[in-house]
């Protein structure tokens, strides 16, 4: 089955912590995206992986393939990094999604 | 920067009409997909799209949705006979030659059957 699941679906931060958000698969995959959705709706690509660490600014993504699982991170986290977070698998070009993990950050 | 647009922005309709959603891709893009995320659940994948024809899609996606790529820009969802479950917010994406590329996300039509 093509589980997707995320930890945790909650996360509550002071701003300049370090932020750690879990994804695990059940089956295989070709690629493991991370989105960040904003509370208005829209939704933006932050990493696709199918191997090893990816990093952007603040944020750095890894995945395991061997365990199934993918880890995003965020450095010094501030207020504007408030949203949720989505993992999703995909195979072939079959997609799916996590539940997301909602990131409040305060200041 | 190229971006992905949908329109309409928002989209109320009576159940059992039909409905066209329409997404415009970045224009060097070859991979199109279709998305909807019902209020409060997690987005769920309906279809790709590449070289014209279907090139996925999931359960959810049956007779009674179609796509088409009526021109050279223009990516359209058609959703036949509404019904009330139909309400949700619906991103059309687009990505580069492979499909397992960065997506690029359009800002949603959000639809609401009544």
């Amino acid at each position: 089955k093509n589980e997707v699941e995320q930890s945790p679906q909650n996360l509550t931060a002071q701003e300049g912590e370090f932020i750690t958000i879990n994804c695990s698969y059940s089956v295989g995959i070709s690629a493991l995206h991370w989105l960040q959705q904003h509370p208005g709706g829209g939704i933006v690509s932050l990493f696709m992986l199918s191997s090893g660490k990816k990093k952007h600014g603040r944020l750095i993504a890894t995945i395991n393939i061997q365990e199934k699982h993918s880890s995003l991170h965020i450095t010094a986290s501030h207020p504007r990094d408030s949203a949720v977070y989505i993992c999703a698998k995909g195979t072939g070009n079959q997609f799916y999604f996590g539940t997301g993990t909602s990131l409040t950050v305060i200041p | 920067e190229p971006e992905v647009t949908q329109t309409p922005s928002h989209q109320v309709t009576q159940m059992g009409q039909e409905v066209i959603l329409r997404c415009v891709p970045i224009s060097n893009h070859l991979y199109f997909y279709w998305y909807r995320q019902i209020l409060g659940q997690k987005v769920e994948f309906l279809v790709s799209f590449y070289n014209n024809e279907i090139s996925e899609k999931s359960e959810i996606f049956d007779d009674q949705f179609s796509v088409e790529r009526p021109d050279g820009s223009n990516f359209t969802l058609k959703i036949r006979s509404t019904k009330l479950e139909d309400s949700a917010m619906y991103f059309c994406a687009s990505s580069e030659a492979l499909g397992q590329e960065t997506q690029y996300f359009g800002p949603g039509t959000r639809l609401l059957v009544l």
